[in-house]
């Protein structure tokens, strides 16, 4: 089945250190995104692709970095320099930039800082 | 810069109960479109439906029906004889061009609680 999948569904970091979430999609979407979701907030965009070996900030990226090498995959790394990363993290993808299709959303991460 | 807005935080209403969640949105474009989603607790959103800023027809599906209104700004979403299985969390969101990239506002959310 296609879909998007998120991994780890917890990761518990220490304070200082660097830590990856995995995202990838097998739906052949050119654009991926990934969100921030805090309680009682909307969802705030981190970063977004929309097409390999290109990304761009949205409006949080400051302390956050993504690559993608791959047209499947998309992950995230939460660096030290990010003050507050306790939240949960939601990937998506999405059909080409050019139209206004609705976004397909994996399952999520949640990240604690010990 | 585009705006959406959920009043209401959290509603709950007693199973069978007709409930609406509101949206109000804020966009200088004349394109742009509108979503709803849906978060249950496993955390992953759902879409629901999306609508074009030209159709201003309602739409239902199933228990489901959205009353789009350009004049006011608004995109509401009704559930009616609501379950238990519609306890979620529902989202609003507004998506328009931003130099040939679709920026996507989401609303704060609405909690919705049914109680069986």
């Amino acid at each position: 089945d296609g879909g998007i999948t998120q991994s780890p569904k917890y990761l518990f970091r220490k304070e200082g250190q660097n830590v990856t979430l995995s995202c990838e999609q097998n739906l052949n979407h050119d654009a991926m995104y990934w969100y921030r979701q805090d309680p009682g907030q909307g969802l705030r965009l981190i970063y977004y692709s929309q097409i390999v070996n290109d990304f761009q900030k949205g409006d949080i990226a400051e302390g956050y970095s993504v690559s993608r090498e791959k047209k499947e995959s998309f992950p995230l790394t939460v660096t030290s320099a990010q003050k507050n990363p306790t939240a949960f993290y939601l990937c998506a993808s999405k059909r080409p930039t050019s139209s206004y299709n609705e976004q397909f959303f994996g399952p999520g991460t949640r990240l604690t800082v010990l | 810069a585009q705006k959406v807005t959920q009043a209401q935080t959290e509603i709950s209403v007693v199973e069978k109960e007709d409930v609406t969640l509101d949206c109000v949105y804020e966009t200088r474009d004349t394109t742009y479109y509108l979503f709803w989603y849906k978060q249950p607790p496993s955390g992953e959103l759902v879409f629901l439906i999306r609508r074009n800023s030209f159709d201003e027809q309602n739409e239902i599906s199933g228990r489901y029906s959205w009353n789009f209104q350009k004049s006011t700004s608004s995109f509401n979403f009704t559930i009616t004889a609501s379950q238990v299985v519609d306890s979620a969390v529902y989202f609003c969101a507004l998506s328009e061009d931003s130099g040939g990239y679709q920026k996507v506002t989401f609303g704060t959310g609405t909690k919705l609680q049914v109680i069986p």
